[in-house]
């Protein structure tokens, strides 16, 4: 049972340009929603969190938006950069669980110059 | 200064083998991962262990055995591999093992079972 669906499954932008990628949760428990961003031969590294207390956070170039009440959030990054060419996963967690963290499937973001 | 280490970087080997991995996290972190990455980059977690005592065990078959000597090492030995068997595997750390930590990610180890 896939309980966080990401898409698209890979995105192609020129540089400059805005890269968004949404994702859509099931379990109401939730709360706690980061992105994790993969470079290749790489692991993943924490990029952005959110809880849902907010509906939006912002971290430079990189935002994320959250609406609670259609369980989705998603990734904005602004003036895309070739060095973004990378994969992007949403996940999500619930504290009563532990650190316990469902992934997206992933998005493959490539930046052209 | 590497914060969670990984060895080996690549492992392959035939199917039927045993094989190891090893993970250490010089964080002093309490909390210890082993994640699965298949050929779609679908990342799916397999064993967490916080403090040396296994938290997260899911639907995993038991050729896995996961086994942490001390908080900072966390290693991973497959029996009898499969050609299925063949992935990225990652091992990561967190501060507490609550909800809301952030999970630090080795280099992962790319396993290929001929």
């Amino acid at each position: 049972q896939q309980q966080v669906k990401q898409s698209p499954q890979s995105l192609i932008v020129q540089k400059g340009g805005i890269s968004i990628i949404n994702c859509a949760y099931e379990n109401t428990a939730f709360d706690y929603f980061p992105w994790y961003q993969q470079f290749p031969g790489k692991g993943p590294a924490l990029l952005i969190a959110i809880r849902p207390d907010v509906s939006e956070k912002k971290e430079g170039r990189f935002t994320i938006s959250f609406n609670k009440s259609a369980k989705q959030f998603s990734l904005h990054i602004m003036d895309s950069q070739p060095g973004d060419s990378a994969t992007y996963f949403c996940a999500a967690s619930q504290e009563t669980s532990g650190s316990r963290l469902t992934f997206g499937e992933g998005t493959q973001l490539t930046v052209n110059p | 200064d590497t914060a969670v280490s990984q060895t080996p970087k690549y492992l392959v080997t035939q199917m039927g083998n045993d094989k190891s991995i090893k993970c250490e996290q010089n964080l002093g972190h309490d909390t210890m991962y082993w994640y699965k990455q298949d050929s779609k980059k679908f990342l799916k977690i397999m064993f967490s262990y916080n403090n040396k005592e296994l938290i997260i065990n899911e639907t995993v078959p038991n050729r896995f055995s996961p086994k942490s000597p001390d908080k900072a090492h966390l290693n991973l030995h497959i029996n009898s591999l499969e050609l299925g068997d063949s992935a990225v595997y990652f091992c990561a750390s967190s501060p507490r093992g609550g909800g809301g930590d952030t999970q630090y990610f080795g280099p992962g180890t790319r396993l290929t079972v001929l």
